[in-house]
């Protein structure tokens, strides 16, 4: 069973506001993630982390931003938000293993962004 | 460059009726591959893997072999139920980035009753 929570599920708000989409995992998982999935379901990785103090960009170019200041907190903020931003984002985390070794993802439910 | 193509859906069967759905992939090297469901109001969750060619992951009566003659690692279940409705995505990850899933667009699965 999974222990990875989003908050809000459901957010609607509009447009410049600042906003920050809230993961939390209680596995004790280095390796968390930020995905996009657009309304054709296909699902593109934006953010990615490592641990603590560690963040990445992911494959598809995003304007928000993340953090990782504890282990098991990974926030994703949008400074302005726009329509374009209008969509669902999923948070994943993973446990490290040796190299070559196929590691399971774990998500939360979603948040589903609409920007009006 | 490395990415996975599945058939589009919805599919829409009876109860009881037989299940495939399509994926083929294309990757350097040998990549791992999944399976992973996303059922109505949650996140995915993973359905099955396989590591290595010939490989066959099984699970809720759901199957899929890793063929590396055709690239391919559809997805089947002799007798779906309802409660299969649900969305599925096919993944693969590579040896340098394990972490890394490249995702499939995703098949809707509808099951009546």
């Amino acid at each position: 069973e999974a222990d990875i929570y989003q908050t809000p599920r459901y957010l609607v708000i509009g447009t410049g506001k600042k906003i920050t989409l809230e993961c939390s995992q209680t596995m004790g998982h280095d390796k968390m993630y930020w995905y996009q999935q657009d309304p054709g379901m296909e699902l593109h990785l934006i953010h990615y982390s490592y641990g603590v103090n560690s963040t990445e960009k992911g494959d598809l170019s995003s304007e928000s931003t993340v953090s990782r200041i504890r282990t098991e907190h990974f926030p994703l903020t949008l400074e302005s938000a726009r329509p374009s931003h209008t969509s669902q984002y999923l948070c994943a985390s993973s446990e490290s293993l040796e190299r070559g070794r196929s590691e399971k993802l774990f998500f939360g439910s979603g948040t589903q962004l609409s920007v009006l | 460059g490395n990415s996975v193509t599945q058939m589009e859906g919805p599919v829409t069967l009876s109860e009881e009726a037989f299940l495939t759905i399509n994926c083929t992939y294309t990757a350097t090297g040998y990549p791992s591959l999944f399976w992973y469901v996303q059922y109505p109001g949650e996140g995915l969750q993973l359905l099955l893997k396989a590591t290595k060619a010939d490989d066959k992951g099984s699970n809720k009566g759901f199957e899929a072999t890793y063929r590396k003659e055709t690239t391919s690692f559809h997805l089947e279940k002799g007798s779906v139920q309802v409660s299969d409705s649900a969305v599925y995505f096919c993944a693969l990850s590579t040896f340098y980035n394990t972490d890394k899933l490249i995702f499939g667009t995703g098949t809707r699965l509808q099951v009546f009753p």
